[in-house]
């Protein structure tokens, strides 16, 4: 089955402890992205990658960093949590580039930081 | 940079009566794109627009793209519990980007 995966699903942790939130599809899909959605605020872009190695911020990339190794997986990572990175973070990817393809998302992470 | 203006934000409506939500943009687009996030859910994809002045339908819901591009309306006739959800529109970042940049919704309540 075609999808994107994301784990963990929920995860709460605290201020200044290092995670990785990781990504994966099974679509051999070229870009794949990260949003984070806040209420009030819909979804904003925090970092895309068009292929291996190649990445690129979106709108909000400040707290956020992020790798693309291998083309089905793209972690990302928080070096040094705090709280307004409270969010609901979607990961999402598509064939081509993503202002012109299908975006497929996956699952979700809520990740709350106290 | 691009925005994507979304309205309106919240939308509550007696099953069986009709929704419109409404998506600007401050630039011409090349696209557009429209999803759905079900309660609880992730965006699911809908439809893309392309054409100046293009019409789309599926089923119940009915996309427009304006002809200067620079607007686009989701339309749902007859309203069902089914179609609660938060509609999203989303344009390039900009040309030649390979951003995405989302409104920040419509959320549609439906009454039955």
């Amino acid at each position: 089955e075609a999808q994107v995966t994301q784990n963990p699903r929920y995860l709460i942790t605290v201020t200044g402890k290092k995670l990785t939130v990781t990504c994966s599809q099974n679509m051999n899909h070229e870009y794949m992205s990260w949003y984070r959605q806040d209420p009030g605020l819909g979804l904003r872009q925090i970092y895309y990658s068009m292929n291996v190695e190649v990445t690129d911020k979106g709108d909000v990339p400040e707290g956020y960093k992020v790798s693309r190794k291998e083309k089905r997986n793209f972690p990302l990572i928080l070096e040094s949590p705090s709280p307004n990175q409270t969010s609901l973070y979607f990961c999402a990817s598509s064939a081509s580039g993503g202002a012109v393809d299908t975006q497929y998302f996956g699952p979700g992470t809520r990740l709350t930081v106290l | 940079g691009q925005q994507v203006m979304q309205i309106p934000q919240y939308q509550h409506v007696q099953e069986g009566e009709d929704f419109t939500t409404y998506c600007n943009s401050s630039t011409t687009l090349s696209n557009i794109q429209w999803y759905k996030q079900r309660p609880g859910g992730h965006p699911v994809f809908l439809i893309q627009l392309v054409k100046s002045g293009e019409v789309k339908k599926q089923k119940r819901l009915t996309f427009q793209f304006g002809e200067a591009k620079k607007n686009s309306s989701l339309h749902i006739t007859a309203t069902q519990t089914t179609d609660v959800g938060t509609y999203f529109c989303a344009g390039p970042g900009g040309a030649g980007s390979y951003q995405l940049t989302f409104g920040k919704g419509t959320k549609l309540s439906v009454i039955p």
